[in-house]
This record gives C-alpha cells, sequence and structure tokens, in this order.
C-alpha cells in the first residue's frame, strides 16, 4: 500500500532564516507531487505541483521554491523565510488511474511558525 | 476556469442530527467528484468519491451523490457524531487539466455537541 510521509512535523524558524521542508512517497511509482499551504482556519493554497523528476510548476510566486530530486521526493524551501509564510504545509501525490480517475492523497502536514 | 463553492459555516449540530453540506461545481468537462475530511492538526483524508453522473459515493456513513443537473454533490449523514467534529473540504478532479486538474471548495467546519 501506498504511504506519504512529512518532516517535520512542526517548526518554529525565526524570521530570515532558510526552510526545507521534506516529502516522501511510498508504494507507487511516477506520482504527481504537490504542495499546498493552508493558512489558520483557511482553506488550501495550492503552490507547487510536479508531474515528474526535475518538472515544478508554480502557481504562485513568492519565496518559496520547491524541487524534486527524486521520483517520490518532494522538497519545499525558502532562503529567507516572513512571517506571512506561517501555516500548515500539506504535501499531496496522485496517480491517474485506469478509468482516468485521479484521486489526491494527503500526507500528515508541516506546521510552521514563523516568529 | 473550473471551480467548487460550498457552504463556508461554521455548522454547529447536536448529535443524532441530520447533516447536510452543500456542494456546488462548475466545469466544462465531465469532472470526478471529492468529499475529503480533515481532523484538527491532520492532514486530509479521502471521504468519498464519485466519477460520474447519478454515482453515489458513500463512506462511515456519510453519502454524495454526483448530480450533473444540477451541477451538485450535497455530503449527507443521517445520524453525526461528536467525532464527525471536522472540517469537510468539496473537490473536483478534471483531468483535462493535466497536474494542476484538483479545485478544493473552501471547506465547511461542523461542530458536532453532545
Amino acid at each position: 500500500s501506498q504511504t506519504i510521509h512529512q518532516w517535520p512535523a512542526t517548526l518554529v524558524q525565526p524570521v530570515g532564516s532558510p526552510l526545507s521542508l521534506e516529502c516522501t512517497v511510498e508504494g507507487t511509482s511516477n506520482p504527481n507531487l504537490y504542495w499546498y499551504r493552508q493558512a489558520a482556519g483557511r482553506g488550501l493554497q495550492l503552490l507547487f505541483y510536479s508531474v515528474g523528476i526535475g518538472q515544478i510548476s508554480s502557481e504562485v510566486p513568492q519565496n518559496l521554491s520547491a524541487s524534486r530530486p527524486q521520483d517520490r521526493q518532494f522538497i519545499l524551501s525558502s532562503k529567507k523565510l516572513l512571517l506571512s509564510d506561517s501555516g500548515f504545509y500539506l504535501c499531496a501525490w496522485s496517480v491517474q488511474g485506469l478509468a482516468g480517475t485521479d484521486t489526491q492523497y494527503f500526507g500528515p502536514g508541516t506546521r510552521l511558525t514563523v516568529l | 476556469g473550473d471551480s467548487v463553492t460550498q457552504m463556508e459555516g461554521p455548522v454547529t449540530l447536536s448529535e443524532e442530527a441530520f447533516l447536510t453540506i452543500n456542494c456546488t461545481y462548475t466545469a466544462t468537462g465531465y469532472p470526478s467528484l471529492f468529499w475529503y475530511v480533515q481532523y484538527p492538526g491532520e492532514g486530509l483524508q479521502l471521504l468519498l468519491k464519485a466519477t460520474k453522473a447519478d454515482d453515489k459515493g458513500s463512506n462511515k456513513g456519510f453519502e454524495a451523490t454526483y448530480r450533473k443537473e444540477t451541477t451538485s454533490f450535497h455530503l449527507e449523514k443521517g445520524s453525526v457524531q461528536v467525532s464527525d467534529s471536522a472540517v469537510y473540504f468539496c473537490a473536483l478532479s478534471d483531468l483535462r487539466n493535466y497536474g494542476q486538474n484538483f479545485v478544493f471548495g473552501p471547506g465547511t467546519r461542523l461542530s458536532v455537541l453532545p
């Protein structure tokens, strides 16, 4: 069965510090990968998605970046964090099914607080 | 583009009450429709889905029917429990938009009181 891991689970960082969040998927090959951000009490904002190694599409221009160094690894980074980067970061994966349908499965999330 | 609209709540119910959370969508193609649930401090979990018109998705006592004529996918449960307190997200997937095919609604917070 497939599983998705995210770490760290929680992170407290000062403004201006760098960031690296990691997401890995097990039990599937060539998944689509996604990074979302969820501000407190708000909905989901798609940040990045990737359909293959080295292929990254950005939905929101900002001080964050993403990389996919391996098929099942997705990394979210920043060189200098802003207060507005605080939130709950969710990684998700999907694989297009034989029937042409597509379901996204989410990781447990990382709670980031920037002080 | 595609979009999903749902009642934002919060919705507060007493235990054993009947639940309806409305969801309507806009899509030019034939999307798949989903309900996800998010418990406090956790990621989203797939609750149920339907892939074509008139399909009914069901899980854990929750049901939703894909209504193409009204472009709706309302979530229902006959008798809610305190443990159902969570945020519920309606979503669609339109595979014509390869890679960025998922669209989520804003979420509806449900609180069930004992």
